[in-house]
């Protein structure tokens, strides 16, 4: 069956150390895979997009990785702070360009401690 | 904020009863979503429309339907609304330039009683 599984239980870092997320799916083949972050009460906010050819993708304190071999994504927050605390989504996009939807896995509640 | 908002952001309702929910948008973007999101569950896609007039069903449509008249406005109809349809709706939007990349509404939690 397919499945995205995600980080279940809440991850707790420490401030300034990085926090990593794990992404792996079973029985798809994505062009595209997304992080969104979520908090309490609000929709999906858009962090990073990376294709299938790509293998790593940087933005300011966020990098994300792509191993369509493992079928995983790894998302990293390096110097994390205690404003990153949120639910991270893991999303594939399995057609590219996302005019499909997405399919998105359950999430990993980060908690950043200070 | 990307311009989209949903209407109402809560609404409780009774077994049986029909419900619209709206996704409105100023970005004039092609694609607009709707999602829903339990626990456990994660968000799962209802249905999609990539035009006016142009829809498609996603991995949860059983119970919805769905009209897009205008660019700006997708509509969700819950026919008869059930228990099991008590969720948190999500409204995206979309276009070919971004790559994928969804910006999404505040929601609307709704419960049926």
């Amino acid at each position: 069956s397919q499945k995205i599984e995600q980080n279940s239980e809440a991850l707790n870092i420490q401030e300034g150390k990085t926090a990593t997320l794990t992404c792996n799916y079973t029985n798809y083949s994505p062009a595209y895979l997304q992080w969104y972050r979520q908090d309490p009460g609000r929709g999906p906010v858009f962090l990073l997009l990376i294709r299938e050819n790509e293998k790593e993708k940087r933005k300011e304190r966020l990098k994300v990785t792509f191993d369509t071999t493992l079928k995983q994504s790894l998302f990293h927050i390096t110097a994390s702070q205690p404003a990153d605390s949120a639910t991270y989504l893991c999303a594939l996009d399995l057609a590219g360009g996302g005019a499909d939807g997405l399919t998105f896995g359950k999430g990993t509640h980060l908690i950043i401690q200070p | 904020d990307a311009g989209i908002t949903q209407s109402p952001r809560h609404k409780v309702t009774e077994t049986g009863t029909p419900v619209t929910l709206r996704c409105h948008q100023t970005e004039n973007h092609r694609y607009m979503y709707w999602y829903r999101q339990d626990p456990g569950h994660g968000l799962r896609l209802i249905h999609y429309s990539y035009g006016v007039k142009d829809t498609d069903k996603g991995e949860v449509s059983d119970g919805y339907s769905v009209s897009r008249s205008k660019t700006e406005d997708f509509l969700l109809t819950l026919e008869s609304a059930t228990s099991s349809q008590t969720s948190v709706y999500f409204c995206a939007i979309s276009s070919l330039e971004l790559d994928g990349e969804q910006f999404f509404g505040p929601g609307t939690r709704l419960t049926v009683l």
